[in-house]
């Protein structure tokens, strides 16, 4: 079964500092990956995706996220962390089956403190 | 400017009375989706269309129905709805042409509901 995986419930980080949100993958194929971050009382937002090609990924606000095939990561990065990149992050992956749902993780709260 | 618009953004009902969240896109999208977000728990689909007269059960379908007589509409029912059912909804659009993985998809901000 496809699944994603978010390890950290909560992520804090000062502001200027570099951030990580980490995700981890299981899927059979090729994976289609992406991440949405959800800001209080709004909807999702797409920030970026790999679908193939270049293992580093850039996005929507200075985000990235680094494609790792062995490790069957794909974690968020950013270098330098703002107060406002504070949200839910989530992690997700296409599915490959025939529904193409996303299956999403359970998400990963990032608090950037002044 | 593209967008998903979920109506209500909040309701308070009780157990048992029907309701429906109504969903529309204006990015004529071919995939819609409803999707119910609760803590430790992430989203969760609750069905799908791939497109008009075409729809399919998600992961947690029981409770839900859905119609998609329109391109651009994906209402949400509830025929009785239970207090299990109070959740945050999201409702989502994608563009598959060919049907691709790759496309990005598009929420509404999200409806919450309780259910009393």
């Amino acid at each position: 079964a496809q699944s994603v995986a978010q390890p950290e419930d909560q992520v804090n980080v000062a502001e200027g500092n570099p951030l990580t949100v980490k995700c981890t993958y299981s899927v059979s194929g090729n994976p289609y990956l992406f991440w949405y971050v959800q800001y209080p009382n709004r909807g999702l937002q797409f920030l970026l995706k790999y679908i193939t090609g270049d293992n580093l990924v850039k996005g929507s606000y200075g985000f990235e996220a680094e494609f790792n095939k062995s490790q069957t990561s794909f974690h968020l990065k950013k270098p330098s962390a703002l107060v406002s990149d504070s949200a839910l992050y989530f992690c997700a992956v296409r599915d490959s089956s025939g529904t193409y749902k996303y299956i999403f993780g359970t998400g990963t709260r990032l608090k950037v403190l002044a | 400017e593209a967008q998903v618009t979920q109506n209500p953004r909040y309701l308070i009902t009780v157990t048992g009375k029907k309701l429906t969240v109504t969903c529309s896109q204006n990015m004529n999208h071919e995939y819609m989706s409803w999707y119910r977000q609760d803590p430790g728990l992430g989203l969760r689909q609750i069905y799908y269309s791939m497109n008009v007269e075409v729809t399919d059960k998600g992961d947690v379908p029981e409770g839900y129905k859905v119609s998609r007589k329109e391109k651009r509409n994906f209402p949400l029912i509830l025929e009785s709805p239970s207090p299990n059912q109070t959740s945050l909804y999201f409702c989502a659009s994608s563009h598959e042409g060919g049907v691709n993985r790759n496309t990005e998809a598009f929420f509404g901000q999200g409806t919450r509901l309780t259910v009393v």
